[in-house]
């Protein structure tokens, strides 16, 4: 079982719907967790960090983190073409620990 | 403020050959970090440096070499370049290391070996 599991997609999504993007992990002591996004051919650009379970909103944008279930999943609401990018999870086992990336959902807002 | 900078964004190799890639942060930030992105493989990372003066091997280290020049500049070496190092690298850079600190990456460099 990988570390950090996402779907590859692509998830394709119309303009305005609400896309949601999940990772599972699976270390249970897992403390931190990030969002990155990844247009083709630029670098990882942060979205967002969650630690505590519950959700975590920043614009169109919210995290929602589970941790009895080890999920860790994003919400993007009013999708945009602008979106279009790859979506990598990352998780930290605990506080002085590496981060482990999975290997990204591809998504595609279409007009 | 330019963030995290690498040098070059390009770079050819043939096997054998070696060279040294360049991270630059201007965020005043102490750890810094190397990773290598590979079609179906995620972000793996290389090696680390959780501050100045310290070194620390990563997922994937053999065929590389590292070098924390002071605060801002963290370099890796490849000494003998192989078709399996062709890749894209990423610098990272946070303000403290492990969890509870975010990474910021670089624009990467794009190498291939042939």
């Amino acid at each position: 079982q990988k570390e950090v599991e996402q779907n590859s997609g692509p998830l394709s999504v119309p303009e305005g719907a609400i896309a949601s993007l999940n990772c599972t992990y699976s270390d249970r002591v897992s403390q931190s967790f990030f969002w990155y996004r990844q247009y083709s051919g630029k670098s990882p650009e942060l979205i967002m960090s969650i630690y505590s379970n519950g959700d975590k909103e920043d614009g169109r944008f919210t995290a929602q983190l589970n941790k009895a279930s080890q999920y860790v999943s994003l919400l993007i609401r009013d999708s945009q073409p602008s979106d279009s990018a790859t979506y990598l999870c990352a998780v930290c086992p605990g506080t002085a620990s590496k981060l482990t990336f999975g290997t990204g959902t591809r998504l595609q807002v279409t007009l | 403020n330019a963030g995290v900078t690498q040098t070059p964004k390009f770079q050819v190799l043939k096997t054998g050959q070696s060279m040294t890639l360049q991270c630059a942060q201007d965020m005043n930030h102490n750890s810094m970090y190397w990773y290598r992105q590979d079609p179906g493989m995620g972000l793996r990372l290389i090696y680390y440096s959780a501050s100045e003066g310290t070194t620390d091997k990563g997922e994937v280290p053999n065929g590389y070499n590292v070098s924390r020049l002071n605060k801002r500049e963290f370099s890796l070496r490849l000494e003998s370049a192989a078709p399996s190092q062709t890749s894209v690298y990423f610098c990272a850079s946070s303000e403290g290391y492990g969890g509870l600190y975010e990474q910021y990456f670089g624009p990467g460099t794009r190498l291939t070996v042939t």
